[in-house]
């Protein structure tokens, strides 16, 4: 489709195991934004994409999440030593820059045993 | 701290009737806002968005309303329908494009046939 896909839809791990999220935004979209979802609560900033390089990565919660996007397109999200406090959804949006309206995909659910 | 607030987390409307989800905001730096919808086990979908140079947008049943002074947006969907049942979350930031958007918390809406 033309949305932006994201990958696995599901990850259950284990603690302290690594775990990498994908996410495919539509074609042309500039920039990518990570964000967070935990029960309850609205998303949470991580990381900002333009093209290649992080604009802003002033929301990831420490050293555990790294993220890229090495041709300027597909994104993955890093995270390291998972820890149960990391289990939420994921959610990937692309924005075309020049209207700032985000688009989401449907979410990668992490849930860190 | 919360920078977006929505402080309503549920309301119920009859169909038919008018649906107002509030919004306020604590950073005056903030000029753009989007109300964005969400159904359970998909991805946030852009509704409307607003600019602080307007205090009003409209779109179809959809109405944004913006008070720069009190710090606070209103989404009005007039008529409610069935299928409006679903999470709404307000979002703002900092100009248009290349900032990150803070989001509420969220209110759920429920339509009543």
């Amino acid at each position: 489709g033309a949305g932006v896909s994201q990958t696995p839809s599901n990850k259950v791990t284990e603690k302290g195991k690594y775990v990498e999220l994908r996410c495919d935004p539509i074609s042309g979209h500039t920039a990518l934004y990570w964000y967070r979802q935990s029960l309850g609560q609205g998303p949470e900033f991580l990381i900002y994409f333009q093209g290649t390089g992080a604009a802003d990565d002033s929301g990831l919660p420490n050293d555990r999440f790294f993220a890229v996007r090495p041709e300027g397109s597909v994104s993955t999200l890093k995270i390291q030593r998972t820890e149960r406090g990391d289990s939420a959804v994921y959610l990937c949006a692309s924005s075309p820059i020049a209207t700032g309206e985000l688009f989401f995909g449907e979410g990668s659910r992490l849930t860190v045993l | 701290d919360q920078q977006v607030k929505q402080n309503s987390p549920s309301l119920s409307v009859q169909e038919g009737r008018i649906s107002i989800l509030n919004c306020d905001y604590t950073n005056s730096m903030f000029d753009y806002f989007l109300w964005y919808k969400k159904y359970p086990a998909e991805g946030p979908t852009f509704l409307i968005s607003i600019s602080s140079i307007k205090d009003k947008n409209e779109d179809g049943r959809f109405t944004v309303f913006l008070n720069k002074s009190a710090k606070h947006l209103s989404l009005h969907i007039v008529p409610s329908q069935p299928g409006d049942s679903a999470v709404y979350f307000c979002a703002a930031s900092e100009g248009r494009t290349g900032n990150q958007f803070y989001f509420g918390t969220g209110t759920s809406l429920t339509v009543i046939p």
